[in-house]
C-alpha cells in the first residue's frame, strides 16, 4: 500500500464546475500536508498548505481530518487555467525528514 | 532570486555513458532535494542532503551518486546509464525549520537514455 494515496481521476468538469479531490495517508505520524499544483511537463509548485482548522484560498479549500487521516482539496467554480495535476504531499520528520508525494490527480477544465 | 536552477534542461544519453545533473539554488536553503518523476506516476526522492558535507540516500538512489560541497549545489551523477533512468528530474530545495517546509522545485531535467 503506498504512503499517500489519492484519487486516480482524471476528473473532466465544465467550466464553473465544483470539484474535489481526495488523499489519504497511512503513517500517523506525518506532521504537515500540502497540496501542490503541477502543469504539463513543468515543476510542481506549492498550491496551499493544510491545517487542521481548515483554510481556504480564493477558490481553493483544504481540509484535513487527522484522526481518517485524510486530507481534501475543494475548488469551486472552476477556470480552464485549472487544468493540471493535483498532488498530494505529506511529510514527517521520524527518523530523518522525509517528503512523500502522492501520484497525483489530473483535472481537465473544458469549456 | 533566481530560485533553483537545473541544467541540462534536456539529455540524450546512450546506455552506459556518465553524466552530471547540475542544481544551484540561491536563496541559502539548508535542504536539497533530488527526485525523479517517470510518465503518470508522482516524485520519488533519489537523495537528499541536509546541509554542505551531508547527504543521505531516499527511496531510489541506485545506479546515482552525489555530493553537496557548498550550500548552493547538488550534482547528481549518473555513473552508467540505463534504459531504466529515462525520466524527468526534479532538483527541490527547502530552508527548513519549523513552518518553512515549503519545496521550491527546479524547472527539471528531461533526461532519455537510448
Amino acid at each position: 500500500r503506498k504512503e499517500v494515496e489519492q484519487d486516480p481521476g482524471p476528473f473532466n468538469v465544465p467550466e464553473g464546475a465544483t470539484v474535489a479531490f481526495n488523499c489519504t495517508y497511512s503513517n500517523s505520524a506525518s506532521q504537515s500536508f500540502f497540496w501542490y499544483r503541477q502543469d504539463c511537463r513543468k515543476e510542481p509548485k506549492l498550491l496551499m498548505s493544510v491545517y487542521s482548522s481548515g483554510n481556504e484560498d480564493g477558490r481553493f479549500t483544504a481540509q484535513l481530518n487527522r484522526a481518517s487521516q485524510y486530507i481534501s482539496l475543494l475548488i469551486r467554480d472552476s477556470k480552464l487555467s485549472d487544468s493540471a495535476t493535483y498532488l498530494c504531499v505529506v511529510t514527517r520528520d521520524t527518523g530523518g525528514f522525509k517528503t512523500i508525494f502522492g501520484a497525483g490527480t489530473r483535472l481537465f477544465v473544458k469549456a | 532570486n533566481a530560485g533553483v536552477t537545473q541544467t541540462p534542461k534536456f539529455r540524450i544519453l546512450k546506455i552506459g555513458q556518465s553524466m552530471t545533473l547540475q542544481c544551484a539554488q540561491d536563496m541559502n536553503h539548508n535542504y536539497m532535494y533530488w527526485y525523479r518523476q517517470d510518465p503518470g506516476m508522482g516524485l520519488k526522492l533519489i537523495y537528499y542532503s541536509v546541509g554542505a558535507g551531508i547527504t543521505d540516500k531516499g527511496e531510489v538512489p541506485n545506479g546515482y551518486n552525489v555530493s553537496r560541497s557548498t550550500t548552493e549545489d547538488f550534482p547528481l551523477r549518473l555513473e552508467l546509464a540505463a534504459p531504466s533512468q529515462t525520466s524527468v528530474y526534479f532538483c527541490a530545495s527547502r530552508h527548513g525549520g519549523q513552518g518553512t517546509d515549503t519545496q521550491y522545485f527546479g524547472p527539471g531535467t528531461r533526461l532519455t537514455v537510448l
